[in-house]
């Protein structure tokens, strides 16, 4: 079983959907958490980076941690063609030397 | 500019040769990574390096040996390539701390003929 856990879609949605994506996590000393963007044969680019618990708001997106449940979502409103990637969870511990563990991405197409 | 960039960003080659990726980055970071990312897409760490020094070895046969000749540079050679060695390598970089990001280089696409 993996560390991170995400569901690899593919996940098809229409122009201006509310989308959510999610991540469930084993280990409890994950402390960081994050939302990665990936384009086709781009790298990925970081969207949203939480500590907390709670919710984290910016422009469309929102990202919830519940740590309690170790579960993470990622909300995507008004969904665009442009929103259309794969998006990857992340996380780490506190120290360990930075170290990443990465979800298997969950691939989104919105559609017009 | 580019932040992370990576040189080449394809590379075809046979089983058993010998090839280098090389990444740079120029926004100050004092760490730098490598990740491998599968057909599946799933990206794992490899290496990480803190102003030249080896900090993440992870499970990585020693085929791969990584060198940083400063903090901004750090490079991947890669010797007698596998076929398993196919895959999209991402060079990263982030400052020191729990909660600097990591930003990424657009990767490098290896094929093993």
């Amino acid at each position: 079983q993996k560390e991170v856990e995400q569901d690899p879609g593919p996940l098809s949605v229409p122009e201006g959907a509310i989308v959510s994506l999610n991540c469930t996590y084993s280990n409890s000393a994950f402390q960081y958490f994050m939302w990665y963007r990936q384009y086709s044969r781009k790298g990925p680019e970081l969207l949203m980076y939480t500590y907390s618990s709670g919710n984290k708001e910016d422009g469309r997106f929102t990202a919830q941690v519940d740590k309690s449940s170790k579960y993470i979502s990622l909300f995507i409103r008004d969904s665009q063609p442009s929103d259309s990637a794969t998006y990857l969870c992340a996380m780490k511990v506190t120290g360990g030397g930075n170290k990443l563990t990465f979800g298997t991405g969950t691939q989104l197409k919105v559609e017009l | 500019d580019t932040a992370v960039s990576q040189t080449p960003k394809y590379l075809v080659t046979q089983m058993g040769n010998d090839k280098s990726i090389k990444c740079e980055q120029n926004l100050g970071h004092d760490t730098m990574y490598w990740y491998k990312q599968d057909s599946k897409k799933f990206l794992k760490i490899m290496f990480s390096y803190n102003n030249k020094e080896l900090i993440i070895n992870e499970t990585v046969p020693n085929r791969f040996s990584p060198k940083s000749p400063d903090k901004a540079h750090l490079n991947l050679h890669i010797n007698s390539l596998e076929l398993g060695d196919s895959a999209v390598y991402f060079c990263a970089s982030s400052n020191t701390g729990g909660n600097q990001p990591q930003h990424f280089g657009d990767g490098t696409r290896l094929s093993i003929l």
